[in-house]
């Protein structure tokens, strides 16, 4: 099956640094990606959308200045959470849909990144 | 507006069966799905139906009522490594997929 990768899985920062996370979708091309954070225990919350060659759609009450999206190419997003702080610890997940393809599950997820801010 | 429920928590015995339920009020509909997450990883694929109905898989069932905004998750001869949270969600028109908050399910010797 298609393979969604994230870089890194795991990650320590400083308040007030920025961290990127990549996404990578290594079998096949992903035109559109979507950006989610998890809280313990709590569901996924969509962050963002993110297309191929265009700006990301965020979803209401996300910062697109903090929270800064590029799809650059077919496989490869990335978000940068910029100036972070210790509320923006969280466990990031990103995936991505496979054109062509609309019945079923069409969006592969990736493994995650887990982002602590100290 | 948006929202899905489901319970929060359930806890089964190993060898029984157990069903998860889910109302949804959303803006669109293109189909629910069904994830399966363990703590600290990403969801996996169970099961999606877009019309109305019972899907099979294995041990695994989900059925759906489109008029009625309610959808389950039927997991049958429970096993321990089935603890886990399970995701209900809802494609809305596109691809925006929106989840519920999951219910953790605690299986049991």
């Amino acid at each position: 099956g298609a393979v969604v990768s994230q870089h890194p899985s795991r990650v320590i920062c400083k308040s007030g640094t920025s961290v990127k996370i990549e996404c990578r979708s290594l079998d096949f091309q992903a035109t559109t990606m979507f950006w989610y954070r998890q809280f313990p225990k709590k569901s996924l919350m969509l962050m963002a959308t993110s297309n191929e060659g265009s700006k990301a759609t965020y979803e209401q009450g996300v910062e697109k200045d903090k929270f800064l999206i590029n799809h650059a190419s077919l496989t490869l997003s990335t978000l940068t959470v910029t100036s972070a702080h210790p509320e923006d610890s969280s466990f990031y997940i990103c995936s991505a849909r496979a054109p062509g393809t609309f019945s079923t599950d069409t969006q592969y997820f990736g493994p995650g990144t887990r982002l602590t801010v100290l | 507006g948006q929202n899905i429920d489901q319970p929060t928590e359930m806890t089964a015995t190993e060898g029984a069966i157990v069903q998860i339920n889910c109302t949804y009020q959303t803006s669109g509909f293109n189909g629910l799905f069904w994830y399966q997450q363990h703590a600290g990883e990403a969801p996996t694929f169970l099961s999606y139906n877009v019309l109305d109905g019972l899907e099979e898989k294995g041990r695994f069932s989900s059925f759906l009522s489109r008029s009625k905004g309610y959808s389950y998750l039927l997991l049958k001869e429970l096993q321990m490594k089935d603890s886990a949270s399970y995701l209900c969600a809802v494609r809305e028109r596109g691809f925006k997929t929106i989840f519920g908050a999951g219910t953790r399910l605690f299986v049991k010797a």
